[in-house]
């Protein structure tokens, strides 16, 4: 059973990046035509979609986060990352990785999801 | 990109009743509309794809419909485990785009 699970700093300074690892265990994340999702939650408000990545390396970034995003993969590790530059209070979310179905772009599969608080 | 507005915000309903969710897009997506379930300290989970397909797994209660500009999640008969927020999602145009979301309470 394939699952996801996101990790790194709980706790940014302001104007810092932000960085956090999805592992995928249980399965390959060469497996399948999935795209591999970064999806943040602020408290009290909804879900934002903020960008995916394919095993091709190919990238895909919702234009909002204006440049200050970039999402990688490491095959050989089974993990996808993300880094957010010049981090703000308005980046303090709940940061979930998600599997992005191929074609249909359903998202099956969620890591539990990680706190990331913005603070000096 | 995609707005998708969701009503209402919230609903405190008793178990058993039937829950009626909305969810309009501002402009046509096909049938190219999901509905995810978020309870508190869990990660959330697909309830229906493409407007009305069952994902997996989902408990038969669960149903959607829709196309175009209007979307519709219903819950058949509430179980108090349904007490969650309810969120639609389009994967017709990128940026893929949420609902803000319908936070369904248990009377």
């Amino acid at each position: 059973q394939v699952q996801l699970q996101e990790s790194g700093p709980g706790l940014v300074k302001p104007s810092q990046t932000l960085s956090l690892t999805c592992t995928v265990s249980g399965g390959s994340i060469t497996s399948g035509i999935y795209y591999w999702t970064w999806i943040r939650q602020p408290a009290g408000k909804g879900l934002e979609w903020l960008g995916r990545i394919y095993i091709s390396g190919s990238t895909t970034y919702n234009p909002s986060l204006k440049s200050r995003v970039i999402i990688s993969i490491d095959t050989s590790k089974n993990q996808f990352s993300l880094k957010l530059n010049s981090v703000t209070a308005a980046d303090t979310a709940v940061y979930y990785c998600a599997r992005d179905h191929g074609f249909d772009n359903w998202f099956d599969l969620w890591g539990q999801g990680t706190l990331v608080t913005v603070s000096s | 990109e995609i707005v998708l507005t969701q009503s209402p915000d919230f609903q405190s309903v008793t178990p058993e009743e039937k829950v009626t969710i909305t969810c309009r897009a501002s402009q046509s997506i096909g049938s190219s509309l999901h509905w995810y379930q978020h309870k508190p300290h869990q990660s959330p989970q697909l309830l229906i794809k493409f407007a009305s397909q069952s994902f997996s797994g989902v408990p038969s209660r669960f149903s959607g419909s829709g196309s175009g500009t209007e979307f519709t999640l219903t819950i058949n008969g509430l179980e108090a485990e349904d007490a969650a927020t309810y969120y639609c999602h389009q994967s017709s145009s990128l940026p893929w785009t949420f609902g803000q979301g319908t936070k369904v309470e248990i009377k």
